[in-house]
């Protein structure tokens, strides 16, 4: 079936340093990953999420790259900001259907 | 236009209750997702509904927990009984559907206690 691994539960960095967040998956078919961000009492939203023409999708600094080879689609960031910190969780959507089968979560602590 | 709405916020239920979680969805989206957050299990799908059809229903939360799509624009999670281990956030989410990356849009969650 198919499955996303998040290796990290907990990063912890200072400001201004860069950012990844790993992520990989397994799927019988194409995938599209997603990667959606919690700031504290809220709601997960759509932070990026893949294309299918290799493009890099980017947001709010935030970028991430589809390497089918290595079956990764990870999180990175040059330069960590306070605002940061959340918990971050990594997805994916078989081609074959509309279920989203999530990570454990990385939570991303930003010291000043 | 309104986002996904869960009520309520809080429940508390003492061991052996039964509890009824509710959601509207975004208006005009045809997917609609029933999740449980926990720190260690992250995001568990419990239930997908597509256009009010049943599809996936949890697996292993079948046995006391029921989703209920009664229309389009309300859906329902039955816990019974409840459990301490049913302690967590819940999350319904809606979709607009379709094969074209589709998000997933989050309601606020509705915190669950067991004692």
């Amino acid at each position: 079936g198919d499955s996303v691994t998040q290796t990290e539960g907990l990063v912890t960095l200072t400001e201004g340093l860069p950012v990844m967040l790993n992520c990989t998956y397994q799927s019988t078919y194409s995938p599209f990953l997603f990667w959606y961000v919690q700031h504290l009492n809220e709601a997960p939203k759509l932070l990026l999420k893949s294309f299918t023409d290799n493009k890099r999708p980017e947001h709010q600094g935030f970028h991430a790259t589809l390497h089918k080879s290595s079956s990764s689609f990870h999180l990175q960031k040059s330069s960590a900001q306070l605002s940061d910190s959340a918990l971050y969780y990594c997805a994916l959507r078989a081609s074959n259907t509309n279920k989203v089968v999530f990570g454990t979560g990385t939570r991303l602590q930003v010291l000043p | 236009d309104a986002g996904v709405t869960q009520t309520p916020r809080h429940e508390v239920a003492e061991k052996g209750q039964t509890i009824i979680l509710k959601c509207e969805p975004v208006s005009g989206h045809n997917d609609l997702f029933w999740y449980r957050q926990t720190k260690i299990q992250g995001l568990e799908l419990l239930s997908y509904f597509r256009s009010k059809s049943l599809m996936e229903d949890g697996g292993a939360f079948k046995d006391r927990f029921k989703a209920e799509m009664l229309n389009s624009s309300f859906s329902t999670l039955k816990i019974q009984p409840t459990e301490p281990k049913d302690s967590a956030v819940y999350l319904c989410a809606s979709s607009p559907g379709g094969w074209n990356y589709a998000e997933q849009f989050f309601g606020p969650g509705t915190r669950l206690t067991v004692l």
